[in-house]
């Protein structure tokens, strides 16, 4: 069964500082793999997605993820955090169905944005 | 063009009673899948359908049930509340294949 495990439910930065957030992975064909962000009373949306083209991934709002299969890992970093980041980040992993996929998410981590 | 679209937004309802969620995908998009996200944790897979069929399976007993219809369009149905059953319930559009899944904002229901 594929699965994913995000390092730290609590992240704290201060604005300006390097975002790093961390998933590893475990799977046993070639994963596809998501990062989403919850802002509270919403739902998820979509940051960036690997599907086996180029291992370092750019996303929306200035994040990026690097696919590493010698680590199975696939962190998210942003250069410089903002306060609008401010939300609960999400990696998942996808597994194919018929017609469709179904996925697998860590438990999240919650990112602050300090002054 | 319109997201995913879920109704109500918020229930509340008790326990041994009956809950009916609904969900309008992307328009073309033929595959819709339901997750439950109960507070503090990642969503939880529970049904998928494409083109009106199910298609996956999580682990939820069988009080949960699904159905798509012709529009694309869904329904989660679960029997029997349990206080357990509190969650925000989500679901996810997408076209097929490994397209990534667009969700919708939500219902939140509570069980007294």
């Amino acid at each position: 069964a594929q699965s994913v495990t995000q390092l730290g439910s609590h992240v704290s930065v201060s604005e300006g500082a390097l975002v790093l957030l961390r998933c590893n992975y475990s799977s046993s064909v070639p994963p596809y793999l998501f990062w989403y962000v919850q802002y509270p009373n919403q739902g998820l949306q979509l940051l960036l997605k690997y599907t086996s083209a180029a291992t370092l991934v750019k996303g929306i709002n200035g994040f990026e993820a690097e696919f590493k299969k010698s680590e199975t890992s696939f962190h998210l970093t942003k250069p410089s955090a903002h306060m609008s980041d401010a939300a609960e980040y999400f990696c998942a992993v996808s597994e194919l169905t018929g017609g469709g996929n179904k996925l697998t998410f860590g438990t999240g981590t919650q990112l602050k944005v300090e002054l | 063009d319109a997201g995913v679209t879920q109704s109500p937004t918020h229930l509340i309802k008790t326990r041994g009673q009956q809950v009916t969620l609904r969900c309008s995908p992307i328009s073309g998009h033929k595959s819709v899948s339901w997750y439950q996200q109960v507070l503090g944790q990642g969503p939880q897979f529970i049904f998928q359908y494409y083109e009106k069929e199910e298609r996956g399976r999580g682990n939820f007993p069988d009080r949960f049930s699904a159905r798509q219809f012709p529009n694309y369009s869904s329904e989660l149905n679960v029997n029997a509340l349990l206080l357990g059953d509190s969650a925000l319930y989500l679901c996810a559009s997408s076209s097929q294949g490994d397209q990534p899944q667009h969700f919708g904002d939500g219902t939140r229901l509570s069980i007294l």
